[in-house]
């Protein structure tokens, strides 16, 4: 069985503050894709990243980090020096074999001036 | 080609009514995704199509739901007899072949209210 969880509802910072969303996944597969996904309120999801199982790698990207560590089972995304602009729903999501993505609940994001 | 297409953009229906929505995918993605997603919820699967072949149904996919994708390219999804648990946000997703690890591109959804 698959599982992602974020257990953060909501979070508000104020602006350029550093925030982490947290994201912590279950699977009993060797080989997997984790994703984060961004939801501004127009609904369009907005892809962000992609990483395989086998790539354990930090990356950065702008202000944007993810730090995955499979020891812990957790794909954690960190928004340095956060902006208003910031403000969405962000999911977390997880694939398999298979093609369909299994989302988290999301954390919800604001960040005020 | 902007990304990936849905209409209507929102749908209110009386209940025991069909609806359809169209979905066009980016043009040289031969995957084609729908997933349902409720308010405070992650999206959920429903199903997949390769080309036109509807691959993956998820169970979450009642009788009363039927998608189609002819000849590959736009898809539509069917409901019929409307009912008020089915009031949600109807999300399409595109990729393309090649590596397991493709990410889906979204569009910008159908938000259906059931009346």
């Amino acid at each position: 069985a698959q599982k992602v969880t974020q257990a953060q509802t909501e979070i508000s910072v104020v602006e350029k503050e550093d925030v982490t969303l947290d994201c912590v996944y279950e699977t009993r597969d060797t080989t997997y894709y984790l994703f984060w996904y961004k939801q501004p309120p127009s609904g369009e999801l907005v892809f962000l990243i992609r990483r395989n199982s086998f790539d354990e790698q930090n990356e950065i990207s702008g202000r944007y980090s993810w730090n995955f560590q499979k020891s812990t089972s957790s794909f954690n995304f960190t928004i340095t020096a956060s902006q208003v602009v910031d403000s969405a729903v962000y999911f977390c999501a997880l694939r398999n074999s298979g093609y369909a993505l299994n989302f988290g609940k999301g954390t919800s994001l604001l960040v005020t001036p | 080609d902007t990304g990936v297409s849905q209409n209507p953009r929102h749908k209110i229906t009386k209940r025991g009514q069909n609806v359809t929505f169209r979905c066009d995918p980016i043009s040289e993605h031969n995957r084609l995704y729908w997933y349902r997603q409720t308010l405070g919820q992650g999206p959920e699967f429903l199903t997949y199509f390769q080309n036109e072949a509807q691959l993956e149904k998820s169970r979450l996919l009642s009788d009363r739901f039927s998608a189609e994708r002819p000849k590959g390219s736009f898809s539509t999804l069917e409901i019929q007899r409307t009912e008020q648990g089915d009031s949600a946000m109807y999300l399409c997703a595109s990729s393309w072949t090649g590596a397991m690890n493709t990410e889906a591109f979204f569009g910008q959804g159908t938000r259906l209210t059931v009346v």
